[in-house]
């Protein structure tokens, strides 16, 4: 029981554009949403959060959408760089027996090129 | 990687033979994880600690046990290692509340154990 998605596996972009990567979750009760990036032989690092109350939330080049009735929500790279190649987890977050719970999707790996 | 250590960063190991992962932090944050990371299926995890000798399972904790006797140390154990084991292990950090203290809450990774149990 996934709940938390990520449906393409891997996506290819031209560095300069912009990069959209999407997530799906079925659970309401999420109140937070995170984005985390992954190097090979490192450990994933925050990239930006968003919370269900929200529906956008930007940092710089990263920007997050979120649309609750969808249950669906978004990362969008703006340009995107080489350096940026790396595989993208999302997470939801909600509060369950005693700690904040974090599902993650199973990851989308993104490659930039020049 | 924000005063978490992993040792060992990589095992080779048989089955059946028992196996200890340590995750060391100097943050003196109060919750810690344990998750695995296998291909499609993103992070899940085994078990987590809120504080010394506080510990509860998490949503893949069949065959791990954790131990955590000071604030700093979180150990994962394999009783008896199996080859559905053989993963790459990341220990996580979060604020010292563990909760909504300024918005999401926002867990710091280790660099990862990869362990293969042959």
């Amino acid at each position: 029981d996934q709940q938390v998605k990520q449906n393409s596996p891997s996506l290819s972009v031209q560095e300069g554009r912009i990069s959209i990567l999407n997530c799906d979750y079925t659970n309401s009760m999420f109140d937070y949403f995170l984005w985390y990036k992954k190097y090979p032989a490192e450990g994933p690092t925050f990239l930006i959060s968003i919370s269900s109350i929200k529906d956008k939330n930007e940092d710089g080049r990263f920007t997050v959408f979120l649309n609750k009735s969808a249950k669906h929500l978004s990362l969008h790279i703006v340009p995107s760089q080489p350096g940026d190649s790396a595989v993208y987890f999302c997470a939801a977050s909600r509060f369950s027996g005693g700690y904040n719970k974090l599902i993650f999707g199973a990851g989308t790996r993104l490659a930039v090129h020049p | 990687d924000a005063g978490i250590t992993q040792s060992p960063r990589h095992k080779v190991t048989e089955t059946g033979t028992p196996v200890t992962l340590r995750c060391h932090q100097t943050e003196n944050h109060r919750y810690m994880y344990w998750y695995r990371q296998d291909p499609g299926h993103g992070l899940r995890l085994i078990h987590y600690s809120y504080g010394v000798k506080d510990t509860d399972k998490g949503e893949v904790s069949d065959g791990y046990s954790v131990s955590r006797s000071k604030t700093e140390d979180f150990l994962l154990t394999l009783e008896s290692a199996t080859s559905s084991q053989t993963s790459v292990y990341f220990c996580a950090i979060s604020d010292p509340l563990g909760r909504f203290s300024s918005g999401a809450n926002v867990l710091t990774f280790g660099a990862g154990s990869r362990l293969t149990v042959l």
